[in-house]
């Protein structure tokens, strides 16, 4: 099975910086990869899909990109209210493995 | 507004068996996959299951697989999990969650607010 690696697994930053959130597959899985954000004792909430694709309503600060086993996430502007646990996940075939997740957090 | 709503979670001896459903609301229940993720206390999200719309797709993770029955009801707007043979380790929030609108979107877009299975004697 593919395995996902998210790193960091966790990150400290501060209002206004820019952030990065790496997700490596351990095979090609081209863009079939999702982004979810979960705000602490939240439901999680799709932010990406297709790797680079918006779901509705989700702030232009935020960007994905990457193809094949590399994939980023990228908040341009963290701001309070990005502190979350975020998940990448794949889903070319089945198992829609998540990986292990990053938790952002304010400095 | 898509609505789904988990039920039937609870404390169950190791070894039981459960089941939890999800009611649907505010889609076209039939036209789209539907999955099970689940969330241990304090770890990450951990995908369980899939079933296509017309059931012709099932799939589970290595970790549920023969102990887990997926299974829905289009007339009735449902989504089940059958839990048996439960561990320990099955103790988890157990998430109901629509697929996107293609039949390759195994991403989940809408999530259910989830129902908790603690397995304990």
């Amino acid at each position: 099975d593919i395995q996902m690696t998210q790193s960091p697994s966790s990150l400290s930053a501060s209002v206004g910086d820019r952030v990065t959130i790496t997700c490596r597959a351990s095979q090609d899985i081209g863009t079939y990869l999702a982004w979810y954000q979960q705000k602490p004792e939240k439901v999680p909430k799709l932010l990406v899909y297709a790797a680079s694709a918006f779901q509705s309503g989700v702030p232009s600060r935020f960007s994905g990109s990457g193809s094949g086993t590399e994939f980023t996430l990228t908040i341009s502007s963290l701001q309070p209210e990005d502190v979350a646990t975020y998940y990448c996940q794949k889903y070319n075939s089945a198992p829609f493995t998540f990986g292990g997740g990053t938790k952002v957090e304010i400095k | 507004e898509v609505q789904l709503v988990e039920s039937g979670g609870g404390l169950v001896k190791p070894g039981g068996s459960l089941r939890l459903s999800c009611a649907a609301s505010g889609f076209i229940f039939s036209s789209y996959t539907m999955n099970w993720v689940r969330q241990a206390p304090g770890k990450g999200l951990e995908w369980v299951s899939s079933i296509t719309s017309n059931r012709g797709y099932i799939y589970y993770a290595d970790s549920v697989k023969g102990r887990f029955t997926i299974s829905r009801d289009n007339a009735e707007n449902s989504l089940f999990l059958e839990l048996s043979s439960l561990r320990a380790e099955d103790t988890a929030v157990y998430f109901c969650a629509r697929a996107g609108p293609y039949s390759s979107s195994f991403y989940f877009d809408y999530w259910g607010q989830g129902s908790l299975v603690t397995v304990s004697s």
